[in-house]
């Protein structure tokens, strides 16, 4: 099984400054999916990002972005001109296009965002 | 408004006393799963269904038991909970090439 890995268990950054979440994971598949949520106080979960592994651009949305390195097997997302709504626990995900659609998710990054 | 309903949001149990609780989705996706969320564990899954009549474990499946007879529903059943059940759970949804859409979550506690 593919595993994800979210070597930050707590981050912290200044308002207005950025800042990079790391995520890695493991996979023999050459085509899937990579999701980053966000996960607030009021615990919904809400889709933030998402890189389609065949595509070499990394995506953007917003003050969102992301550094996908797929011969280094990573997924890093770095929020720009942080906002003290973005203060969340933050979860990569991983997709499977071959295996059952399956969806793999790290142990998340705890976000606080200091005024 | 595309969503996933899940219910109850909070839900207080004793242990053994059967419960069920409901997810449904309006997006006609096909794949649908159940997640419990601890704190340092991340996201596990529970179980999965592909489609109508179609489903399997995930992770950590002891304990739980779900059914999918209608392609929008697919409830989470606990026959006999216990107290290592008390988590907060999710119901989530997707169409193939998409990531999730997750209900509101229900924080059960078993005493």
């Amino acid at each position: 099984a593919q595993t994800v890995t979210q070597s930050q268990p707590e981050m912290s950054v200044q308002e207005a400054e950025t800042v990079t979440l790391s995520c890695t994971y493991d996979t023999s598949e050459s085509d899937y999916y990579l999701f980053w949520y966000k996960q607030p106080p009021s615990r919904q979960m809400i889709l933030v990002i998402r890189q389609e592994a065949y595509k070499q651009q990394n995506a953007t949305e917003n003050r969102f972005s992301v550094n996908f390195q797929k011969a280094a097997k990573s997924f890093s997302l770095k929020i720009s001109d942080s906002q003290l709504g973005d203060a969340a626990m933050y979860f990569c995900a991983y997709r499977s296009r071959y295996t059952g659609n399956q969806f793999y998710f790290g142990t998340g990054t705890s976000l606080t965002v200091i005024p | 408004e595309a969503q996933v309903t899940q219910n109850p949001r909070y839900l207080i149990t004793v242990t053994g006393k059967k419960l069920t609780v409901t997810c449904s989705q309006n997006m006609n996706h096909e794949y649908m799963s159940w997640y419990r969320q601890d704190p340092g564990l991340g996201l596990r899954q529970i179980y999965y269904s592909m489609n109508v009549e179609v489903t399997d474990k995930g992770d950590v499946p002891e304990g739980y038991k779900v059914s999918r007879k209608e392609k929008r529903n697919f409830p989470l059943i606990l026959e006999s909970p216990s107290p290592n059940q008390t988590s907060l759970y999710f119901c989530a949804s997707s169409g193939t090439d998409y990531g999730y859409t997750f209900g509101s979550g229900t924080r059960l506690t078993v005493v």
